[in-house]
């Protein structure tokens, strides 16, 4: 089946830990997306990729790395600089011409 | 800068009666517009889009949306809605499709029996 894979669907991170979410999609989608969903808040971007080996920062980028090496893979770094990390993360992709940005099921962020 | 404003944060329905959730938006130019539907610690997942043409939207699960150039609004509606459309419901807007999107706060649908 063609989707949006995240993983793990749970991570925990310690005070000054580093850790890296998962984005992986079959839909041979140009470009990749990662949103970040606290309560009350809705979606804000964070950083966005329309081809490989290219990203630009979204709305609220500080604290966070991304990489695009493959077409298919859009890992997210929440690195130790991002103090309030615990969040519900969602990455998105979309075909070049299309219409509709797809959506995976999100990762839920909590630090211990 | 562009931005989306969803005035109610719950909305309490009765379940067969009609639904309308609000959504207006500040943009340059006419924007791309999208509403999206979210279950309990899921994705997201598209109900309908407008991008030009008929201001009158058909979209999945019995919903519409109006596009209002004058009132900058994007509200969806429901004639009756069921149960399963409980849920959060977010009104997005974007230059381009290819764009991130610019997202509002959400509404919280209650159904009640």
């Amino acid at each position: 089946d063609g989707g949006i894979t995240q993983s793990p669907k749970y991570l925990f991170r310690k005070e000054g830990q580093n850790v890296t979410l998962s984005c992986e999609q079959n839909l041979n989608h140009d470009a990749m997306y990662w949103y970040r969903q606290d309560p009350g808040q809705g979606l804000r971007l964070i950083y966005y990729s329309q081809i490989v080996n290219d990203f630009q920062k979204g709305d609220i980028a500080e604290g966070y790395s991304v990489s695009r090496e493959k077409k298919e893979s859009f890992p997210l770094t929440v690195t130790s600089a991002q103090k309030n990390p615990t969040a519900f993360y969602l990455c998105a992709s979309h075909q070049q011409g299309g219409e509709t940005q797809y959506f995976g099921p999100g990762t839920r962020l909590l630090v211990l | 800068a562009q931005s989306v404003t969803q005035p109610d944060i719950h909305i309490t329905v009765s379940e067969g009666a009609s639904l309308e959730l609000r959504c207006n938006y500040s943009y340059g130019a006419t924007p791309y517009l999208f509403w999206y539907v979210q279950s309990p610690g899921q994705g997201l997942q598209l109900l309908l889009k407008y991008f030009s043409g008929d201001t009158l939207v058909q979209g999945i699960k019995g919903f519409e949306a109006e596009f209002k150039r004058s009132q900058s609004s994007f509200n969806l509606r429901k004639p009756s809605v069921h149960w399963s459309d409980a849920a959060e419901y977010f009104c997005a807007v974007g230059r381009y499709s290819a764009d991130g999107l610019t997202f509002g706060k959400g509404t919280h649908l209650i159904i009640q029996p």
